[in-house]
């Protein structure tokens, strides 16, 4: 099994630029998850999809941030405009359940880099 | 507002002993808590977990004890092995609701 694909594994990017993250979640996986990882926060979750639906946004930090999931093996993480304080580890995570708490998988990461 | 705390930023521990990460959390309402372990450039893995309802998970070298009157659980890994070199992130999750993740902890095993 090929786990979950991230991509770009990593991004460097000028202020003010559009960013995607992409994300490949492992087959037939229904439930979606990206996270952020930076120093001062920690590992945050920003939003849960289950079956293709948004569940759980709350942890969008604001409208920059928009995520999409068109399909059952494919997500998008969009930030527009990017701001340097979006530095930061972007993962993205499948389960095979539904909720939080069935074992999630983790992806290797995208480094974003904000200058 | 930290909710789940790693307050050792590190530990080094010599290989064969045993390695102890400690975790503190303050929301009551935590019911099932979780330790990841993530190596350089890759995603965090799962390792163990512990409902509330009981005080220890084992498997294998790996044990999880928790404390709910302290708020406090501890991942035990005995023997260390190099390996196992790596950061450890405690989780914790309210009746099913986000899993909540503290800021991990970098274990150095000494040869």
């Amino acid at each position: 099994d090929a786990g979950v694909i991230q991509s770009p594994r990593h991004e460097v990017t000028e202020m003010g630029q559009e960013v995607t993250l992409r994300c490949k979640p492992i087959s037939g996986h229904n439930s979606l998850f990206w996270y952020r990882q930076t120093m001062m926060r920690g590992l945050e979750l920003l939003i849960y999809f289950n079956n293709n639906v948004p569940i759980d946004d709350s942890g969008m930090p604001e409208d920059r941030f928009s995520a999409k999931m068109p399909n059952a093996s494919f997500s998008t993480l969009k930030i527009q405009p990017s701001e340097p304080r979006d530095s930061a580890v972007y993962f993205c995570a499948s389960s095979s359940g539904q909720g939080y708490t069935d074992t999630q998988y983790f992806g290797p990461g995208t480094r974003l880099t904000v200058l | 507002d930290q909710q789940v705390k790693q307050n050792s930023p590190s530990l080094s521990v010599q290989e064969g002993r045993i390695s102890i990460l400690n975790c503190d959390y303050t929301n009551s309402m935590f019911d099932y808590f979780l330790w990841y372990k993530k190596y350089p450039a890759e995603g965090p893995t799962f390792l163990i977990s512990i409902s509330s309802i009981k005080d220890k998970n084992e498997d294998g070298r790996f044990t999880v004890f928790l404390n709910k009157s302290a708020k406090h659980l501890s991942l035990h890994i005995v023997p260390s092995q190099p390996g196992d070199s790596a950061v450890y992130f405690c989780a914790a999750s309210a009746w099913d609701d986000k899993i909540i993740f503290g800021k991990g902890t970098r274990l150095h095993i000494l040869p």
